[in-house]
Formats: C-alpha cells, sequence, structure tokens
C-alpha cells in the first residue's frame, strides 16, 4: 500500500523568503510525482508532474525535485509572496493498479505573510 | 481553468439522505475519478470509471455508487447519508486511464451532512 506523507503540516514565512516543502512516499513504483495547490474551500490547480524518469521539473519560481530511490520530492517555491498562501498537496499514482488514481499526502498550509 | 465543471457548488443533507452530485468532463476525457476530502485532510480516492466501467474503487462503502454518461458527465451518488461523508467531493477527469496521464481537478462540492 502506498502512503504519502507531507512535512510540515504548517508553514508560515515572511515575504521573500524561500519555500521548501517535502514529500515522501512508500513504494518508489510510481509512474510520476505530482503537486498541486489548493485555496481554501476550492479545487486544486495542478503546479507541476514530474515523471518517474525526470529529477527535477522547473515552472517559473517553481521548482520540484524527486528522488525515486528514496522516496522523495521537494517543492521550492522563490522569493515568496502573499499570493503563493495556500495548502500545497503532493500526490502520486497509485502503484500496482491499473489506471492513475492518485494517493495523495496530507497537505502543507502555507502563509506568507506581508 | 480546467474545462472541469462540478454541480451544485454547495449542499447540506439530513443523516439518511441520499444525494447526486455531478461532474462535466474536459471533451474527449474518457476516464473520471471521484475524490473526498475531510477538512484539513488530503484527498482521498473514491472510484473511477473508464468508458462507463468502474476501473478501480477505495476503501469506500457500496453506498458510494458512480455512473459516467457518454457526453463525458458523470455522477457520485451517496445513499444514507452519514455525519462522516461531510466533506469536499471532487472530480478529475483525464484522457486515458493510464498511469502516466494527468488529471484535471474540478472546482469540488462541498456537502454538509447535519
Amino acid at each position: 500500500k502506498q502512503e504519502v506523507t507531507q512535512i510540515p503540516a504548517a508553514l508560515s514565512v515572511p515575504e521573500g523568503e524561500n519555500l521548501v516543502l517535502n514529500c515522501s512516499f512508500t513504494d518508489s513504483a510510481i509512474y510520476n510525482l505530482q503537486w498541486f495547490r489548493q485555496d481554501p474551500g476550492k479545487g486544486l490547480t495542478s503546479l507541476l508532474l514530474i515523471q518517474s524518469s525526470q529529477r527535477e521539473q522547473t515552472s517559473g519560481r517553481l521548482n520540484a525535485s524527486l528522488d525515486k530511490s528514496s522516496g522523495r520530492s521537494t517543492l521550492y517555491i522563490a522569493a515568496s509572496q502573499p499570493g503563493d498562501s495556500a495548502t500545497y498537496l503532493c500526490a502520486v499514482p497509485r502503484i500496482k493498479a491499473a489506471g492513475n488514481k492518485l494517493t495523495f499526502g496530507g497537505g502543507t498550509r502555507v502563509l506568507v505573510k506581508p | 481553468e480546467t474545462g472541469v465543471t462540478q454541480s451544485p457548488t454547495h449542499l447540506i443533507k439530513t443523516r439518511g439522505q441520499q444525494v447526486t452530485l455531478r461532474c462535466s468532463s474536459q471533451s474527449g476525457h474518457n476516464t473520471v475519478s471521484w475524490y473526498q476530502q475531510a477538512l484539513g485532510q488530503g484527498p482521498q480516492f473514491i472510484f473511477q470509471y473508464y468508458r462507463e466501467e468502474e476501473n478501480g474503487r477505495g476503501n469506500f462503502p457500496p453506498r458510494f455508487s458512480g455512473l459516467q454518461f457518454p457526453n463525458y458527465s458523470s455522477e457520485l451518488n451517496v445513499n444514507a447519508l452519514e455525519l462522516d461523508d461531510s466533506a469536499l467531493y471532487l472530480c478529475a477527469s483525464s484522457l486515458r486511464a493510464g498511469g502516466a496521464d494527468t488529471q484535471y481537478f474540478g472546482p469540488g462540492t462541498r456537502l454538509t451532512v447535519l
């Protein structure tokens, strides 16, 4: 059974500081790993998807790394802004199962203070 | 905007009642997945439909059932509602059920059971 853990559960930083969000998973047999953003009471917005063959993926101020052998992914957000305040979730397709059903971590709730 | 829509936005029911939630996938997407997200937690996989057939189910009882229609719409039905069913329900569509396919999430339906 795949288990996904995100630490810390909550994070508060001053504006301008870099954010480092961690995600760990128990089984390295994954197709890919996806990072999502969720604003309060809203749906999920996909930020980055890293294929299992990749080591990192970048989009603007966001950079995600993947180390399958150690079961870890890290999302870096450079020069944080108050608009980055949200919950960030990582997810992997469920292993040894057909299809792309996702197992999610519990999320990291981020507050960027002006 | 992911092109995935859900209705209604909010819903209040009482214990024991039945509810139907609806999702409209992106055109051409043959796969729809449903997730339940309790407050402060990551989404949990309920089930997936591929070409109108159930294609995997999470750890949810049979009173959670679904349908997928040829016009890329789908339904989640929950019978005999319990207080613990209060959650945000998310649907996600993808082109195929394969492990590498990106899922696109709708904005969710907030269900409150009193």
